[in-house]
């Protein structure tokens, strides 16, 4: 069973830095590329960034480019997300989530919150 | 980038009334399109995934259809607990996108 578990999120204060870790089990890792989702209070889900299962090709979305830098390890099975110069409409629930050969799987998330 | 558009953004529906969701995809995506479930305080729930597949402990009411740019999202004979935000999303090139949302609430 394909498990995905999120962490190091919490309170940041606005231009501080923040990593997410997301812990993946259960399936081939280094066979599918990752990605990262948010959803902040009151908003719609919003995708974040993906990254290539070879890490060759990285993307991410307006709104954290230039900022934010995602990175895995396949040794370890785990994917990253760092978070630089954060912002208060950075504040969300994030999500790591893989779609592979007939498989959608999503983790249970990890929650940021920037505030001063 | 791919749109995702999303009809109706709201719903109020009395229990075991049909409800359907329509996606529309500014391009074509084949299947690669997903549905999903958000209720407060709780991770997105897959629904049906690739279009019109079916997730395990899923309850057979949720079915999808439609592939290209139209898809639908049927759940027959709504129960309470269904009152939620549904999403669409596609994943057919490396940069994902999702509807907007619709909010089911119960009459």
């Amino acid at each position: 069973e394909v498990q995905l578990v999120e962490s190091g999120g919490g309170l940041v204060q606005p231009g501080r830095s923040l990593r997410l870790s997301c812990a993946a089990s259960g399936f081939t890792f280094d066979d599918y590329a990752m990605n990262w989702v948010r959803l902040a209070p009151g908003k719609g889900l919003e995708w974040v960034s993906g990254i290539s299962w070879n890490s060759d090709h990285r993307d991410y979305a307006d709104s954290v480019k230039g900022r934010f830098t995602i990175s895995r390890d396949n040794a370890k099975n785990s994917l990253y997300l760092q978070m630089n110069s954060l912002r208060t409409d950075d504040t969300a629930f994030y999500y790591c989530a893989m779609v592979g050969r007939g498989e959608v799987s999503w983790g249970q998330g990890t929650l940021v919150t920037v505030s001063s | 980038e791919i749109v995702l558009t999303q009809s109706p953004d709201f719903q109020s529906v009395t229990p075991k009334q049909k409800v359907t969701i329509t996606c529309r995809a500014s391009q074509s995506i084949g299947s690669m399109l997903h549905w999903y479930q958000q209720k407060s305080d709780q991770s997105p729930k897959v629904l049906i995934k690739f279009a019109s597949q079916s997730v395990s402990g899923v309850p057979s009411r949720f079915r999808g259809s439609g592939s290209g740019t139209d898809f639908t999202l049927t759940i027959n004979s709504l129960e309470a607990e269904d009152a939620a935000a549904y999403y669409c999303h596609q994943s057919s090139n490396s940069t994902w996108t999702f509807g907007q949302g619709t909010k089911v609430e119960i009459k």
